[in-house]
């Protein structure tokens, strides 16, 4: 069956530093997969998708960057955090179709 | 661009009771998917009822029904005899065929009262 797995679960960083999440897919090939944000009592924002490995589709011009260096591995950076990048992050794969499955969250807090 | 609007913030009801939480969209297209997510306190994304746009009737999933009104561009999901477990936020999402995007609403912050 297929899984999901994205870490790590919580995450504290100071502003200016860098950051990485990754996110990967046990299970299937060839899923699309997507990066969301959620910021405090909002709703979910679609940051990056990908449709195969080193096609990145992006949203919304941000701080963040997104990468597909392997087939089921996909990887949410900054360079340089803001404050205003802290938020939920979730990560979700799909076969292709509108079925959506997400993983776990990520919690960054940037201080 | 699509739109998905929750326009309650937050709704209440009391255990055993029914609510419905509203959800609109805005498209030209004809052929997409509907969605209601539950998200409770684990953050955890779990899906609660989903809805083929070319399909006239509603879907249901035990107590969670929808009104699919497609000339109104309208998709309210119908909670029956709540449940205290049912307490989470309610994301309505709208996923248009071929674009490879989930787009959600705001979401719905239900509270079920004991």
């Amino acid at each position: 069956s297929q899984t999901i797995h994205q870490w790590p679960a919580t995450l504290v960083q100071p502003v200016g530093s860098p950051l990485s999440l990754e996110c990967t897919v046990e299970g299937t090939s060839n899923p699309n997969l997507y990066w969301y944000r959620q910021a405090a009592g909002r709703g979910l924002q679609l940051l990056f998708y990908s449709v195969g490995i080193g096609q990145i589709s992006s949203e919304v011009p941000q701080n963040l960057s997104a990468s597909r260096p392997q087939d089921r591995q996909f990887i949410l950076s900054s360079k340089k955090l803001l404050l205003s990048d802290s938020g939920f992050y979730l990560c979700a794969w799909s076969e292709g179709n509108e079925k959506l499955f997400f993983g776990s969250g990520t919690q960054l807090s940037v201080l | 661009a699509q739109t998905v609007t929750q326009s309650q913030p937050e709704m209440s009801v009391q255990e055993a009771e029914t609510v419905t939480l509203s959800c609109t969209y805005d498209t030209s297209e004809s052929d997409y998917y509907l969605f209601w997510y539950k998200q409770p306190p684990s953050r955890q994304m779990i899906l609660v009822i989903r809805q083929e746009a070319y399909k006239q009737q509603n879907a249901t999933e035990n107590r969670f029904s929808v009104n699919f009104q497609k000339a109104a561009k309208s998709f309210s999901l119908k909670i029956s005899d709540s449940q205290l477990g049912d307490a989470a936020m309610y994301f309505c999402a709208y996923f248009e065929g071929g674009s490879e995007k989930l787009v959600f609403g705001k979401g719905t912050k239900l509270t079920v009262n004991p």
